[in-house]
């Protein structure tokens, strides 16, 4: 099992949806959360990043945990175009080098 | 957000050469630095993790001894590429973060290219 999981996609959208963006991850010790946006040929950027149970939002941008589940997402709002990218889920882990783990990412495709 | 600056962020160089790359954190002190490998179409692979004044942490499989990585300040990490060779040709990003948080920034990334 790996230890963060993100289905590849492409997650295709229509303009103004709502895109749903999911991440399992395996190490139930985990305690924080991020999710990155990279478009292609540039390196990822910070969207967001969660610690508790529940939802946290930030603009169009809603992130939510459940830690029981192990479980992370990121819901879009009103999907435009340009959030057209690779959606990266990663993971605090333990241990000295406190390192994040990365998914493999989703592209998702905003159709307009 | 933080600033963190990498450069160059193209290079292009001969078989059996190295090159540097730097990765500077422009306005916070990046207590942990880590370097990363992508190639088309996969995800970040980890390299090694850096702390300022000690040695790097490197992944299973890669070599130390090609990938020089010195984290000699609180700003600056650098990576050296030693005895480039094509198959070392991918996008190299670094990504710094503070001891007081748990969020790591991302440089531009450097594309190198070995011919």
């Amino acid at each position: 099992q790996k230890e963060v999981e993100q289905n590849s996609g492409p997650l295709s959208v229509p303009e103004g949806a709502i895109a749903s963006l999911n991440c399992t991850y395996s190490d139930r010790g985990s305690q924080s959360f991020f999710w990155y946006r990279q478009y292609s040929g540039k390196s990822p950027e910070l969207i967001m990043f969660i610690y508790s149970n529940g939802d946290k939002e930030d603009g169009r941008f809603t992130a939510q945990l459940n830690k029981a589940s192990q479980y992370v997402s990121l819901l879009i709002r009103d999907s435009q175009p340009s959030d057209s990218a690779t959606y990266l889920c990663a993971v605090n882990g333990r241990g000295a080098t406190n390192k994040l783990i990365f998914g493999t990412g989703t592209l998702l495709a905003v159709q307009p | 957000g933080a600033v963190v600056s990498q450069h160059p962020s193209r290079v292009i160089c001969k078989s059996g050469t190295s090159v540097k790359i730097e990765c500077r954190s422009l306005d916070f002190q990046a207590t942990t630095m880590f370097w990363y490998r992508q190639f088309p179409k996969q995800s970040l692979m980890l390299m090694a993790t850096s702390n300022e004044g000690s040695k790097a942490t490197y992944e299973q499989g890669v070599e130390k001894d090609k990938f020089l990585i010195n984290h000699a300040s609180l700003t600056l990490s650098t990576l050296t590429v030693t005895s480039a060779h094509p198959e070392d040709s991918s996008f190299y990003i670094c990504s710094a973060r503070s001891g007081v948080r748990t969020e790591a920034f991302f440089g531009q990334g450097t594309r190198l290219t070995v011919v």
